[in-house]
């Protein structure tokens, strides 16, 4: 099982400011990655998959990068829509088993 | 446009069974990968299974065995067999229709809770 490891746990940032969290899978997974963002009481939204691309409507604040084993999302300036917990997720081709990270939240400083 | 709504959710007691239902619309289920993803409360989000636009079905270690991953393609419809239920499998539960590159469209998600 590949195992998705995100850090910081919590990141406590200031409305404005650039936000840059990481991800690291236990093997790799080529630029099989995905971001999510999760709002209290409300289903994850689809941020970033293919380790770079946005989804439809995503701003372009939001923008991901790496590849392998190393994955890093930057929101460029927090908005505060944007305090939440986002997840990493890794969609190995086949077979089609998928692992999330742990979370990290982005809370207000 | 797409949509999913997750039902079936409920209390249950220890070891016994329910049957999550995800109605899709706007798509069908059967062109895609859908998976089932749950959450704990006050915790993070875990995948749980996933079937193969061809059929195959694959599942997380800790419901091997228990849970099945189905659909119905004339209801158009996925749905979630949870058997010998445990505590431990209390969660928010979550359907999703995953083109490939992550899930992209979520339900609602639909609360089971295990406990006597």
């Amino acid at each position: 099982e590949i195992v998705m490891t995100q850090s910081p746990v919590t990141l406590s940032v200031s409305p404005g400011e650039r936000a840059t969290l990481s991800c690291r899978a236990s093997q790799s997974v080529s630029t099989n990655l995905a971001w999510f963002q999760q709002k209290r009481g409300q289903a994850p939204r689809l941020l970033i998959y293919g380790a770079s691309t946005r989804a439809t409507g995503i701003p372009d604040r939001f923008s991901g990068s790496g590849s392998g084993t190393e994955f890093t999302l930057t929101i460029s300036s927090l908005q505060s829509e944007d305090f939440a917990v986002y997840y990493c997720q890794q969609y190995n081709n086949w077979p089609p088993r998928r692992t999330f990270g742990q979370g990290t939240k982005v809370e207000v400083k | 446009e797409v949509q999913l709504l997750e039902s079936g959710g409920g209390l249950v007691q220890p070891g016994g069974s329910l049957r999550l239902s995800c109605a899709a619309s706007g798509f069908t289920v059967s062109s895609t990968y859908m998976s089932w993803v749950r959450q704990a409360p006050g915790k993070g989000l875990e995948w749980v299974s996933i079937i193969h636009s061809g059929g195959s079905t694959y599942y997380a270690d800790s419901v091997k065995g228990r849970f099945t991953i189905s659909r119905d393609i004339s209801k158009n419809t996925l749905y979630l067999q949870m058997n010998s239920l445990r505590a431990e499998d209390t969660a928010v539960y979550y359907c999703a229709r995953d083109t490939g590159v992550g899930a992209s469209e979520w339900g609602q998600g639909t609360l089971v809770t295990v406990s006597s």
